[in-house]
């Protein structure tokens, strides 16, 4: 199985701040990696796919970079919409795992 | 719109068993896997397993295997999670989302709403 780590855990940024969420996995998985978004009682939402493809409709304030073990996502200026769970998530022959997440608040 | 809509919360007791639902339109139900996705309370995301609807091929995750099963009636253009009999720790809220719809690729792009999973005596 492929595992999945992200830093930090948590984090509190100020509304403007650039914030950065980084995913590390266990083995080179190319660039299959996806961002999702979770805020509270609501489903995940995809924000980045294949490491750095903007979904359709996601503020470009969001991006993403890397490609084989390590991973980046950033958030070029914190709004407070922003508030939120970020967990990235690779897939491999069909088989695929979510990382820990990374809770985002305001400070 | 690509749309998919889980049947209702369940409220279930230790050992009883369970089938929840996945309707999906507005795309080609048959053409695109859909998976599942545990959250059990105030926890991350779990990757359960996919099917693709086409022809009913199914993977789980090694945490999964042997204790759910998932299927799909492409007649109706549903997929299914099931348990036959049901832990307290299922307790869960259950996500299925589509695999790749809006551009190729592993990435789960659309969701349904959820479906919580209460199981308690």
């Amino acid at each position: 199985d492929i595992q999945m780590t992200q830093s930090p855990s948590s984090l509190s940024a100020s509304v403007g701040d650039r914030v950065t969420i980084t995913c590390q996995a266990s083995q080179d998985i190319s660039n299959y990696l996806n961002w999702y978004q979770q805020k509270p009682g609501k489903a995940p939402k995809l924000l980045i796919y294949d490491a750095s493809n903007l979904e359709t409709g996601v503020p470009s304030r969001f991006s993403g970079s890397g490609s084989g073990t390590d991973f980046t996502f950033t958030i070029s200026s914190l709004q407070p919409e922003d508030i939120a769970t970020y967990y990235c998530q690779q897939y491999d022959n069909l088989q695929f795992t979510f990382g820990p997440g990374t809770k985002v608040d305001i400070k | 719109e690509v749309q998919l809509v889980q049947s209702g919360a369940e409220v279930k007791k230790p050992g009883e068993s369970l089938k929840i639902s996945c309707k999906g339109s507005g795309y080609s139900f048959t053409s695109y896997w859909i998976g599942w996705v545990r959250q059990m309370p105030g926890k991350g995301l779990e990757w359960m397993g996919i099917i693709y609807p086409g022809d009913s091929d199914t993977r789980y995750s090694p945490s999964f295997q042997g204790q759910v099963t998932i299927s799909a009636d492409k007649s109706i253009s549903t997929a299914y999670l099931q348990w036959s009999s049901l832990k307290a720790s299922d307790t869960a809220m259950y996500y299925c989302a589509t695999v790749g719809v809006g551009a190729p690729g592993g990435h789960f792009d659309y969701w349904g709403q959820g479906t919580l999973v209460t199981v308690s005596s």
